[in-house]
């Protein structure tokens, strides 16, 4: 089946740029989303890109996507302490009916 | 606030209890979803409705039963649970049950087994 794959944390300092990294096996070719969960909070579409597309800018928000290699990653600008959040990919598949996949979750940590 | 609610926020409950897990959303969505979220662990999709009918079911212990009486509401009923059954229960609403289209999250049931 469909494997997502994400490092758990990431520690960064206040005003630093934040690379959060995503690997999956298989995809359907529609989109590809990350989504935001803050504590105590389910889970919220964040930004996502359409999987024609290498990259997307969002305000401090940067989506590439390297198709050939299964690869996705999230780009926080100017990372600040609301930034700090677990931070999840989410990848339709083929074999599956295109349902989501979610990898494991990023927690991001921004330090002052 | 996503338009979909979980009730309640928090739940203890013993191995020989029975409760269950509400989940209502209101945004016209045809597909509901329950999902387990555990620590350090992907999130893993348990139960799948469409207009009603479960389309999917993850090889799902049967201590675990999901009802959808309606498209707005989806019960997720609780019964002789493991401790190893503690987690974050999410509930997600969308469109249709395919993934070009967004889920909406509701925040959570936080189960504690004892």
């Amino acid at each position: 089946g469909e494997d997502v794959e994400q490092s758990l944390f990431l520690s960064v300092r206040e005003g630093d740029s934040s690379v959060i990294n995503c690997t999956y096996t298989d995809s359907s070719s529609t989109y590809l989303y990350w989504y935001k969960q803050e504590p105590g909070a389910g889970l919220q579409l964040l930004t996502y890109i359409f999987s024609n597309m290498d990259m997307k800018q969002d305000q401090r928000l940067t989506v590439l996507l390297n198709k050939k290699d299964k690869h996705l990653s999230l780009r926080i600008a100017d990372t600040q302490t609301g930034d700090s959040a677990i931070y999840f990919c989410a990848v339709p598949t083929y074999n599956q009916g295109g349902k989501l996949i979610f990898g494991q979750g990023t927690e991001l940590s921004v330090k002052p | 606030e996503t338009g979909v609610t979980q009730t309640p926020r928090h739940l203890v409950m013993g191995m020989t209890n029975k409760k269950s897990l509400k989940c209502e959303q209101h945004l016209g969505h045809n597909a509901m979803y329950w999902y387990k979220q555990s620590a350090k662990k992907p999130l893993e999709l348990m139960f799948v409705y469409s207009l009603e009918e479960r389309v999917e079911n993850n090889s799902v212990p049967s201590r675990f039963s999901p009802e959808c009486p309606n498209s707005s509401h989806l019960f997720l009923h609780l019964h002789t649970l493991q401790p190893e059954d503690s987690a974050l229960y999410l509930c997600a609403s969308s469109q249709d049950e395919q993934g070009d289209t967004e889920a909406f999250f509701g925040q959570g049931t936080r189960l504690t087994v004892v």
